[in-house]
């Protein structure tokens, strides 16, 4: 079957532009990830889902990234007023339930000038 | 908080042969879960093995094996009879029980040798 795929692939945006990531899980995967890997390095968790609830939050690095995930399937990743240090790709993940293995997306390469 | 440690940046092997990627990690948890990663170059990153800590037993999933030792907080990843298609990067990565994210360390960069 389809697994989790991203989009868009690549995003160029100018600093203190707002962008939006868009996530599509694998169908029925109750769990739902975000991770940002900066170059260089290994991927950084920033928030998880259960269907629509946001269980955890405690990674996203400031006020400015907000996701969610309203009807349980499709999660969006905001950033608001873009800035250099948040070029990185950003990975999703997903799993069919909680404590279950995570099945990663081919991530949105973000470069903000 | 827990660490993951991988130290080696890049390593390389000889198509056919044997090759280990060391990792160690940092926890006060008794129960977690150790997981290698791939990620070929521009691909998607798939999971190679995992590992309960509860479980004796080092786990094995054909070419790929494992040297878990508790005690030392290590989990080393042993890949047999290399291929090409083996060259990625490989990152180790911990999850406690009782949570759900995954804690990475900063990966090593595989190349196979033709």
């Amino acid at each position: 079957g389809a697994g989790v795929s991203q989009s868009p692939r690549y995003k160029v945006a100018k600093r203190g532009q707002d962008v939006a990531l868009r996530c599509d899980p694998i169908s029925g995967h109750v769990s739902l990830f975000w991770y940002q890997q900066a170059l260089g390095q290994g991927p950084e968790f920033l928030t998880y889902f259960q269907n629509e609830a946001q269980l955890d939050k405690s990674g996203l690095p400031s006020d400015r990234f907000f996701a969610e995930r309203p009807e349980g399937s499709v999660s969006t990743l905001k950033i608001q007023r873009t800035q250099q240090e948040d070029s990185a790709v950003y990975l999703c993940a997903s799993s069919p339930r909680l404590k279950e293995t995570q099945y990663f997306g081919p991530g949105t390469r973000l470069l903000v000038l | 908080a827990q660490t993951v440690t991988q130290s080696q940046p890049e390593m390389s092997v000889q198509e056919a042969e044997t090759v280990t990627l060391s990792c160690t990690y940092d926890t006060s948890e008794s129960d977690y879960y150790l997981f290698w990663y791939k990620q070929p170059p521009s691909r998607q990153m798939i999971l190679v093995i995992r590992q309960e800590a509860y479980k004796q037993q080092n786990a094995t999933e054909n070419r790929f094996s494992v040297n878990f030792q508790k005690a030392a907080k290590s989990f080393s990843l042993k890949i047999s009879d290399s291929q090409l298609g083996d060259a990625a990067m490989y990152f180790c990565a911990y999850r406690a029980f009782g949570n759900e994210k995954l804690t990475f360390g900063t990966g090593t960069r595989l190349t196979i040798i033709p």
